[in-house]
């Protein structure tokens, strides 16, 4: 098993330019997750799914939107990229209980 | 005040070492998630507790729940035991998980 996989792995933006990034997991995870990590930060959760079909806000959503298509799929996107969102995003899964959650490898994305 | 907070930020250790890693939250959860980030990035969970004990090898993670508290423990601590440790709550009756600032561990041979 592959585990969650993130793609791109880099990707340098400059601003006003969109892009999404892609999230997989075949685990047969109920619960996807999107984060950013900033340095002196803990992670911060950005959106998340419960289901197929289903997205909520997490903790700073602006400037991001989210699709959950495909139950093994969570996909984030960003519209209009600003400086402030260079990060780096993690992808994370867990089964609807015990909810360990499983991670991605990250995305490096720098916005200029 | 963050809802988590680690002790210390920051710790260097000699290969062999005890290591203690601290962790104190603000609000009711449910359960508590250590994890480790790898010098590469890689984030794997370590522990995921409601109370009590656990070890796993070399690791141990303990949690108070009455005085708010959890510890990780590495004993014969080791270079590759290098990372940032990260201790996670998860609030009553949801998954989200909120995030300390990480504890960054340097064990010299």
């Amino acid at each position: 098993n592959a585990g969650v996989t993130q793609t791109p792995k880099f990707r340098v933006l400059k601003t006003g330019q969109s892009m999404t990034l892609l999230c997989a997991q075949d685990m047969n995870h109920e619960y996807m997750y999107w984060y950013r990590q900033d340095p002196g930060m803990g992670l911060r959760l950005i959106h998340y799914s419960v289901g197929e079909g289903t997205t909520a806000k997490g903790e700073v959503p602006d400037g991001y939107n989210v699709s959950r298509l495909k139950k093994q799929n969570f996909l984030l996107g960003l519209e209009s990229a600003a400086p402030s969102q260079t990060s780096v995003y993690f992808c994370a899964s867990s089964s609807a209980g015990p909810y360990e959650q499983y991670f991605g490898p990250g995305t490096r994305l720098t916005v200029t | 005040k963050n809802e988590v907070e680690q002790s210390p930020q920051n710790l260097t250790a000699q290969e062999g070492e005890f290591i203690t890693i601290n962790c104190s939250y603000s609000v009711g959860i449910s359960a508590l998630h250590w994890l480790q980030q790898h010098p590469g990035g890689g984030i794997v969970s370590l522990f995921m507790l409601s109370s009590g004990k656990k070890k796993h090898g070399r690791l141990i993670a303990t949690m108070n729940i009455q005085e708010k508290h959890s510890s990780l423990h590495i004993t014969a601590s080791h270079p590759r035991d290098s990372a940032v440790y990260i201790c996670a709550v998860r609030g009553p009756g949801g998954s989200r998980l909120t995030f300390g600032e990480g504890t960054q561990l340097t064990v010299n041979p």
